[in-house]
């Protein structure tokens, strides 16, 4: 089947320290996104990647970082500059004007 | 810069009443999009409307796209509690090849047996 793999699903972290986040999906989907979700609120855009080596920021970019290598991949760091990292972070990914097909999100707690 | 905002932000009905939520954009849309999130789940795809007035429907669920293209709402008739989670519009930030939205704060809904 196809779809996104995001991992991991969990993750825990110190302050101060990097982290990476994977997004893998097998849809062929040229485009790629990461969005961050906190409670009460809705989904905020951090990256986009339209293709393969080109990305853009999203609305809340700063103290993120992206990578579009691989048109499967899209992983997405979130560096010590990030002042409240802890979040539920979301890849989704589309093909044109389809809609957005999410990965189960992966849960980082910065502590 | 653009924003889709929507309300009510939290619901509680009993099962068997009806649940609407509304969604406004401060720009005009070429299209809406409808998601809904299980409790510690991911969002998933419900619809989207593209016209002008368009309404449209899924079982127990209606869709409406205002004629403006500026605002929309989800209706559900006769609530289960499999319709527990939150519902989230999205409107697509210009125009653009490429499927890149600004989302909804949601409704989250909780219906009681």
């Amino acid at each position: 089947d196809g779809g996104i793999t995001q991992s991991p699903k969990y993750l825990f972290r110190k302050e101060g320290q990097n982290v990476t986040l994977s997004c893998e999906q097998n849809l062929n989907h040229d485009a790629m996104y990461w969005y961050r979700q906190d409670p009460g609120q809705g989904l905020r855009l951090i990256y986009y990647s339209q293709i393969v080596n080109d990305f853009q920021k999203g609305d809340i970019a700063e103290g993120y970082s992206v990578s579009r290598e691989k048109k499967e991949s899209f992983p997405l760091t979130v560096t010590s500059a990030q002042k409240n990292p802890t979040a539920f972070y979301l890849c989704a990914s589309s093909i044109g004007l389809s809609p957005l097909h999410f990965g189960n999100g992966t849960r980082l707690t910065v502590t | 810069g653009q924003q889709v905002m929507q309300i009510p932000q939290y619901q509680h009905v009993q099962e068997g009443e009806d649940f609407t939520t509304y969604c406004n954009s401060s720009t005009t849309l070429s299209n809406i999009q409808w998601y809904k999130q299980r409790p510690g789940g991911h969002p998933v795809f419900l619809i989207q409307l593209v016209k002008s007035g368009e309404v449209k429907k899924q079982k127990r669920l209606t869709f409406q796209f205002g004629e403006a293209k500026k605002n929309s709402s989800l209706h559900i008739t006769a609530t289960q509690t499999t319709d527990v989670g939150t519902y989230f519009c999205a409107g697509p930030e210009g125009p653009g090849g490429y499927n890149k939205l600004i989302f909804g704060a949601g409704t989250r809904l909780a219906v009681h047996p």
